[in-house]
């Protein structure tokens, strides 16, 4: 069973810009989070899509957003970029409560 | 609120040298607690589920155990190859939001 896919790997974005990133789950799952990792922060709950409607958030501000389309996939836009968004950004697929993650996409902003 | 502290930070053990990390937690209605491996540049890698008091799983060389208020991993004879951080996360409530602790960065030496 193919395990759960993030694109782009890596992303190198100046500030001010804005960025989407997207999240396949592992077929069959419906609930889709999201999680922000840093060094000093480490992993930090941004939020968590439910059948297309989110169902928790984090204590992110308003420039993080995300959907989840009907086939489950979902993505996450951050608008107005800042330094201290750079960050390794996690999807997670479940389907019983058990979250399975992906490899992370690498977010770099200059 | 809702809290989870993983000691030690980091761990160095000779191969051969078992040992235990802790994860003590601080939750309403806990609906499972979860220990993943994360190694560098990678999403964290699902190990084991707990979901009661006076619960065990076992894989390989890693034992989880779970008691009212903290987990412990214990790691018995381990190899370079288990070499990694080692997350612990707890989940309540209705949703699949994790809450994670900061880690152990666990070194094995030959």
């Amino acid at each position: 069973k193919a395990g759960v896919t993030q694109t782009p790997r890596y992303l190198i974005k100046t500030r001010g810009q804005q960025v989407t990133l997207s999240c396949s789950p592992i077929s069959g799952h419906r609930s889709v989070s999201w999680y922000q990792q840093t060094p000093g922060q480490g992993l930090q709950f941004l939020f968590e899509y439910f059948s297309e409607t989110q169902r928790n958030k984090g204590n992110f501000p308003g420039r993080f957003s995300g959907r989840q389309f009907s086939n489950s996939r979902s993505e996450m836009n951050v608008s107005t970029l800042e330094l201290g968004d750079s960050a390794l950004y996690l999807c997670a697929s479940s389907l019983d409560g058990e979250q399975y993650f992906g490899p992370g996409t690498r977010l770099t902003v200059t | 609120e809702d809290q989870v502290t993983q000691s030690p930070e980091a761990l160095r053990l000779q191969e051969g040298e078992s040992s235990s990390l802790n994860c003590s937690y601080t939750v309403s209605g806990l609906r499972g607690l979860f220990w993943y491996r994360q190694d560098p540049g990678k999403g964290p890698e699902f190990l084991f589920t707990l979901y009661s008091a006076g619960e065990e799983k076992e894989k390989e060389r890693l034992k989880a155990t779970l008691t009212k208020k903290e987990s412990f991993l214990h790691i018995t004879a381990p190899k370079p190859e288990d070499s990694a951080t080692y997350l612990c996360a707890v989940q309540a409530g209705n949703t699949d939001k994790l809450i994670f602790g900061t880690g152990t960065r666990l070194q094995v030496f030959p």
